[in-house]
Formats: structure tokens, sequence, C-alpha cells
């Protein structure tokens, strides 16, 4: 069946640094690949998203490629803030399924220091 | 951007009691779903509907049932509360027209003691 692979639990960076969240997927269909971010005591919230393989989609800084050669869609930032301090999720939907069925990772926390 | 509003923001619930935790949002969203988050388990899918008066069942549906008497409102009921579905629980909706975006609730937290 279909899933989605986050290998970190947690990471910890000090603000100023490159990171890059881990994201593996399998499914037999179409991927649709998302990352959505959830802040302390919020509701996740959706970062970007795509289902164009090798093409770089970017939203608030953050960037990722969806490569299906390799079943990947990480997610990178060149500088990390401290209000990037979230736990994040890397999503993946059967595009063909008109349901909207996600299937979530489970997640790594990202904490930034000063 | 899409408004879910979840009551309550979270319940103390004895083993055995009956538990509903509603969901309403006013975009006129199609779908709407129930998730229960885990800490290493990231979120999974309980229940969801796409019309009124329809619910299906997700990935984890044992010990809980699910109502959506109109477009607007979703809830989540729990017959027995056990100890094993303390969790946060969101509620999430979405449009037909959205690509699978899902706005979700603030989320219920819930404790079984």
């Amino acid at each position: 069946g279909d899933s989605v692979t986050q290998t970190e639990g947690l990471v910890t960076l000090t603000k100023g640094l490159p990171v890059m969240l881990n994201c593996t997927y399998q499914t037999t269909y179409s991927p649709f690949l998302f990352w959505y971010v959830q802040h302390l005591n919020e509701a996740p919230k959706l970062l970007l998203k795509s289902s164009t393989d090798n093409k770089r989609t970017e939203h608030q800084g953050f960037y990722a490629t969806l490569h299906k050669s390799s079943s990947s869609f990480h997610l990178q930032k060149s500088s990390v803030q401290l209000s990037d301090s979230a736990l994040y999720f890397c999503a993946l939907s059967d595009r063909g399924s008109a349901l909207g069925r996600l299937h979530f990772g489970a997640g790594t926390q990202l904490i930034v220091i000063p | 951007e899409a408004a879910v509003t979840q009551s309550p923001r979270s319940k103390v619930a004895v083993t055995g009691g009956k538990v509903t935790l509603s969901c309403h949002q006013t975009n006129n969203h199609d779908y709407m779903y129930w998730y229960r988050q885990d800490t290493g388990h990231g979120l999974r899918l309980i229940h969801y509907s796409y019309v009124a008066d329809s619910t299906e069942k997700g990935d984890i549906p044992d010990g809980y049932k699910a109502s959506r008497p109109s477009q607007e409102n979703f809830s989540l009921i729990l017959e027995l509360a056990s100890l094993s579905q303390t969790a946060v629980y969101f509620c999430a909706s979405r449009d037909w027209g959205s690509q699978n975006t899902l706005y979700f609730g603030a989320g219920t937290r819930l404790s079984v003691l």
C-alpha cells in the first residue's frame, strides 16, 4: 500500500544553518506529495505541494523537488530561523483519488536554537 | 482561508464513557475528515465524509463512529472511550477543486482516564 517515510524524528539546528528533512514514499499510482507544518499548539498547515517530476517548488523560503526516480520529496531551506521550529509532515496522495486521502509520515520535529 | 472550528479544545473522559467531538466548517467544503495524532505515528485517518448523511471508514475506524448531519458539521463519537484513545484529534475539510489541500481545525486534546 501507499506509505511515507520520514527518517528523522528530531532535528536540532543552530539558526542560520541549512536544513534538509527527508521524505521518501511508496505508491503504485502517480504521486502527489505535500509538506505540512505544525507549530506548537496550532493546526497543521500546508507548506508546499507538487506532482511534477524534477520541478522545484518553493514557499516561505522552503523548497522541495519531487524525484520520481528515487521516490523522494525532501524539504530544504538554506538558512533556518527560530520561527521555523515546528513539526513537519510529509504526505502522499494518490492523485487519482478523488477523495483526498492523504498518507502522512510520522513527522520530523525541527528545533532551531540561537 | 478556510475556517474549521473544533469543540471542545480539550476534554478529560472516563474509561467506558461516551465522548463526542464536534467540527464545524464555514466554507462549503464537500469533504471532511477526522485524523488522530500520536507521537511517532503522524496523522492517521479515522473517518471521512464527502457528502452530508454519509460517512466512510478511514484507516483506523475501530472504536469510533462518525456523523455528518449537514455539509458544515462532522462529529466523531467514541461510544466506549478507552485509554488507548488518548490522543489529539484533528478535523479537516477540503473542497473538490483544491487538489487535496486540507484545512485543519485547531485540534482537540482528549485524555481518557
